[in-house]
């Protein structure tokens, strides 16, 4: 099956600590994205990569890394620079193009105790 | 700078009746719009796009308007189901970077009654 797959679904972490987030598609796309939910907000794009070894910063970058050394994978890291890491991270991927849909992996669920 | 609104945060129909769901843009150069649908814990699914040299594209239930003069697109659903309650956003691309970045709106919660 095609498609974006994103681990663990549920990560608890304590504060102080840098967790990484699991992105992984099979749909051969070349771009890959991360974004950020917030309850009751719009997605906002913490990072983006159009192709291998190349990444951008998004709108709320700080606080967060991410590597692209495979086209299947794109994690991120979440680090203790992050001030209110707490909150549902969705991977993305597309062609990359000038009409480039978005498809979306299930989402992981990140909580700071 | 919201971009992209969504002024209604949710709305409420019944089933067999439209649903129409509206999003408002300020960004002139954004050419390329789309709706997702969204389940609570669950990444967003695409629904229906839009380029802007249409004003309208249909698929099945969903028909996304586009009025560029207006900056506002709005997705009708005909006939909404109860399956059809979820979040909505719409989401922009284009402008100087074109880099395939979208823009999302902040959602609006449908909720169909049976």
């Amino acid at each position: 099956d095609g498609g974006i797959t994103q681990s663990p679904k549920y990560l608890f972490r304590k504060e102080g600590q840098n967790v990484t987030l699991s992105c992984e598609q099979n749909l051969n796309h070349d771009a890959m994205y991360w974004y950020r939910q917030d309850p009751g907000q719009g997605l906002r794009l913490i990072y983006y990569s159009q192709i291998v070894n190349d990444f951008q910063k998004g709108d709320i970058a700080e606080g967060y890394s991410v590597s692209r050394e495979k086209k299947e994978s794109f994690p991120l890291t979440v680090t203790s620079a992050q001030k209110n890491p707490t909150a549902f991270y969705l991977c993305a991927s597309g062609t990359s193009g000038f009409t480039d849909t978005q498809y979306f992996g299930p989402g992981t669920r990140l909580t700071v105790l | 700078d919201q971009q992209v609104k969504q002024n209604s945060p949710s709305l409420s129909v019944q089933e067999g009746r439209i649903s129409i769901l509206n999003c408002d843009y300020t960004n002139s150069m954004f050419d390329y719009f789309l709706w997702y649908k969204k389940y609570p814990a669950e990444g967003p699914t695409f629904l229906i796009s839009i380029s802007s040299i249409k004003d309208k594209n249909e698929d099945g239930r969903f028909t996304v308007f586009l009025n560029k003069s207006a900056k506002h697109l709005s997705l009708h659903i005909v006939p909404s189901q109860p399956g059809d309650s979820a979040v909505y956003f719409c989401a922009a691309s284009g402008g100087s970077s074109n880099t395939g970045k979208l823009i999302f709106g902040q959602g609006t919660t449908l909720q169909v009654k049976p």
